[in-house]
């Protein structure tokens, strides 16, 4: 079964530096998500992205962030200047079209950010 | 805006016996979905079950089944026969107007042999 790949599972970085975390989805998906899941805490949305641009983003998703779709398969998130609050699992997500709210969104099993 | 609210922090149940997990939801939007979705201790997110807000039946996939009571706002899970796997964190989610899911607070759910 066609599954949402990110990269790395774990990453590592010193505070203040820049991160670019990685997803492919699902070939045929079309709509792309970014959540994250500060540890033991909901998951909260981030972005979405549709037709190469956002079409979506919370309150969460300020100057520091960014997406991109840089070819016909990668969908990622950079985060710059990072801070100590932006250690937290980082899920990407992609759906099929939709008609409805009939379609879910299929996770990647996520990067796992801790901040130094 | 979209809110889910799940009540019960935490659940033991025996092997082999069937559990119910609550989940209640308030949305002004009259079309919505309802998405259930189990976060093992390894982390990932798979999707289990989805109830669509015009849905006249409750849905079911497998051991899953969606209690679906709309004027309640209420779209509780049924895990029937328990199994040691089923152990895991579960959230239910919201996706209304927009396309972002709006996620609960989770149940964590501990089966017993």
């Amino acid at each position: 079964e066609p599954e949402v790949t990110q990269t790395p599972s774990h990453q590592v970085t010193q505070m203040g530096q820049e991160v670019i975390l990685r997803c492919v989805p699902i070939s045929n998906h079309l709509y792309f998500y970014w959540y994250r899941q500060i540890l033991g805490q909901k998951v909260e949305f981030l972005v979405s992205f549709y037709n190469n641009e956002i079409s979506e983003k919370s309150e969460i998703f300020d100057d520091q962030f960014s997406v991109e779709r840089p070819d016909g398969s990668n969908f990622t998130l950079k985060i710059r200047s990072t801070k100590l609050e932006d250690s937290a699992m980082y899920f990407c997500a992609s759906s099929v079209p939709r008609t409805g709210y009939n379609q879910p969104q299929h996770f990647g099993d996520g990067t796992r950010l801790s901040i130094l | 805006a979209q809110k889910i609210t799940q009540t019960q922090p935490g659940m033991f149940v025996q092997e082999k016996e069937a559990v119910t997990l609550d989940c209640t939801y308030d949305t002004s939007d009259p079309s919505y979905g309802l998405f259930w979705y189990k976060q093992p201790s390894s982390g990932e997110m798979i999707f289990l079950i989805y109830q669509g807000s015009y849905d006249q039946q409750n849905a079911t996939e497998g051991r899953y089944s969606l209690n679906f009571q709309k004027a309640r706002k209420s779209a509780n899970l049924v895990i029937s026969a328990s199994q040691l796997g089923d152990s895991a964190m579960y959230f239910c989610a919201i996706e209304a107007a927009g396309n972002k899911l709006t996620f609960g607070g989770g149940t964590r759910v501990l089966v017993k042999p």
